[in-house]
């Protein structure tokens, strides 16, 4: 247990479905990421939240949607996804992102786009 | 061309040999970073460093800068240490990973 949580930790949705994504961590950590580990290719950083601020968008499609309400629960809001968006989404936090702290990853969820 | 390279892709060993996972990087860092992935698809960090050595049971991280090169080793390997090592350059916040390392250790 690293103390961040994700669910649902599985999840099918078609395309024209509307879903989201929720972290939570009561590690104290002020900073929380959103990953995507797609098959076969490295983690990708698709959006840093620090002190509920959005600092970085990594190009991001418009069809995912963060929100980070207070700096214990990050969302992830999903529609007309595509079925190249399958995926395992990560969200990991750190103390801050303004130095090099150690990340805390959840257990990911696994997205099923049909 | 990736900007963390890792090697080998794969690796499969012998319970009890020691092991040695290599990754390249050619972005400035703060900090270099060793993640364990197990299948499921959970992430632990194992090491964080910015110089020299770490040491945590039978792991050991190094990590030279001026080579920007930096090393996992695990010594008298389990099965339980089957995994996916992923080396992660933290370059001023911005994470950048490597493709990971698939270890399998046989009984």
């Amino acid at each position: 247990e690293t103390g961040v949580t994700q669910t649902p930790r599985h999840l099918v949705m078609g395309m024209t479905n509307k879903k989201s994504l929720k972290c939570e961590q009561h590690l104290g950590h002020n900073a929380m990421y959103w990953y995507k580990q797609s098959a076969k290719k490295p983690l990708e950083l698709m959006f840093v939240y620090n002190f509920k601020e959005q600092t970085e968008n990594n190009s991001v499609p418009s069809r995912f949607s963060p929100e980070c309400p207070n700096s214990s629960h990050l969302f992830l809001h999903l529609h007309t996804l595509q079925p190249e968006d399958s995926a395992l989404y990560l969200c990991a936090s750190s103390l801050s992102t303004s130095l090099s702290y150690e990340q805390y990853f959840g257990p990911g969820t696994r997205l099923t786009v049909t | 061309k990736n900007e963390v390279e890792q090697s080998p892709q794969n690796l499969t060993a012998q319970e009890g040999e020691f092991i040695t996972i290599n990754c390249s990087y050619s972005v400035g860092i703060s900090a270099l970073h060793w993640l364990q992935q197990h299948p499921g698809g959970g992430i632990v960090s194992l090491f964080m460093l910015s110089s020299g050595k770490k040491k945590h049971g039978r792991l050991i991280a190094t990590i030279n800068i001026q080579e920007k090169h930096s090393s996992l080793h695990i010594t008298a390997s389990h099965p339980r240490d089957s995994a996916v090592y992923i080396c992660a350059a933290n370059s001023a916040g911005d994470m950048r990973f490597g493709a990971g390392t698939r270890l399998t250790v046989k009984p």
